[in-house]
């Protein structure tokens, strides 16, 4: 399974935009980036995925290098329910399971 | 629709017992994944139905563990004889078929069972 590189934690304060940077130099084609993240005592929940362009929903924006061996997960105003541990997966375009590979991901914090 | 539901959520038990973990997908999901995570560790991939097959295993799943999805629906995930390092929060999570469907590409997690074995 291709690999991502995060930061173990980060620190923001309220209302700042937050940018999560993500390394994926072994990246191939096919391979889809997808952000998740975990707030306490609860399950993984979808963020924002992308292929190629910069993505944008009502959560987060994603930002891809051209090269596509980096990403970064950019929250434009932090609020304290920001506070979670933020996971960037590599989804290969596959049939079967497509299971995501989790890493240890990077631990926001947020500072009121 | 309620989202993934996992049953019980917290569950203590002695060395050596039997637990059942029950998960219930989005009801148009016919993917199905159970994942574990250790305190501190992402979560791990333990196995994945499509329908009732299943269809994948990690050899993270022991001969101890065993997981059914007997009429494609529900999922139960059972460990025999229970150890300490069997103390996790198991995962479920469950992903539509269809490319179309919403969720198709992304993973809906339930809120996990936490499993304490004394």
């Amino acid at each position: 399974d291709a690999k991502t590189t995060q930061p173990n934690s980060m620190e923001s304060n309220e209302e700042e935009p937050v940018h999560l940077p993500c390394n994926h130099s072994t990246i191939s084609g096919t391979d889809y980036i997808h952000w998740y993240r975990q707030l306490p005592s609860q399950g993984p929940e979808y963020v924002i995925h992308g292929l190629t362009s910069n993505v944008n929903n009502r959560m987060a924006s994603l930002a891809i290098a051209e090269d596509r061996k980096s990403s970064t997960l950019i929250l434009h105003r932090a609020t304290l329910r920001d506070a979670a541990v933020y996971y960037c997966i590599l989804r290969e375009l596959i049939q079967g399971a497509q299971k995501l590979v989790f890493g240890q991901g990077t631990r926001l914090t947020i500072n009121p | 629709d309620t989202g993934v539901s996992q049953d019980p959520r917290h569950k203590i038990t002695k060395r050596g017992q039997n637990v059942t973990f029950r998960c219930d997908p989005i009801s148009e999901h016919n993917r199905l994944y159970w994942y574990r995570q250790t305190l501190g560790q992402g979560p791990e991939f333990l196995t994945y139905f499509q329908n009732e097959a299943q269809l994948e295993k990690s050899r993270l799943l022991s001969d101890r563990f065993s997981a059914e999805r007997p009429k494609g629906s529900f999922s139960t995930l059972e460990i025999q004889r229970t150890e300490q390092g069997d103390s996790a929060m198991y995962l479920c999570a469950s992903r539509a078929a269809k490319g179309w469907l919403p969720g198709a590409n992304v993973l809906t997690f339930g809120a996990g069972s936490r499993l304490t074995v004394l």
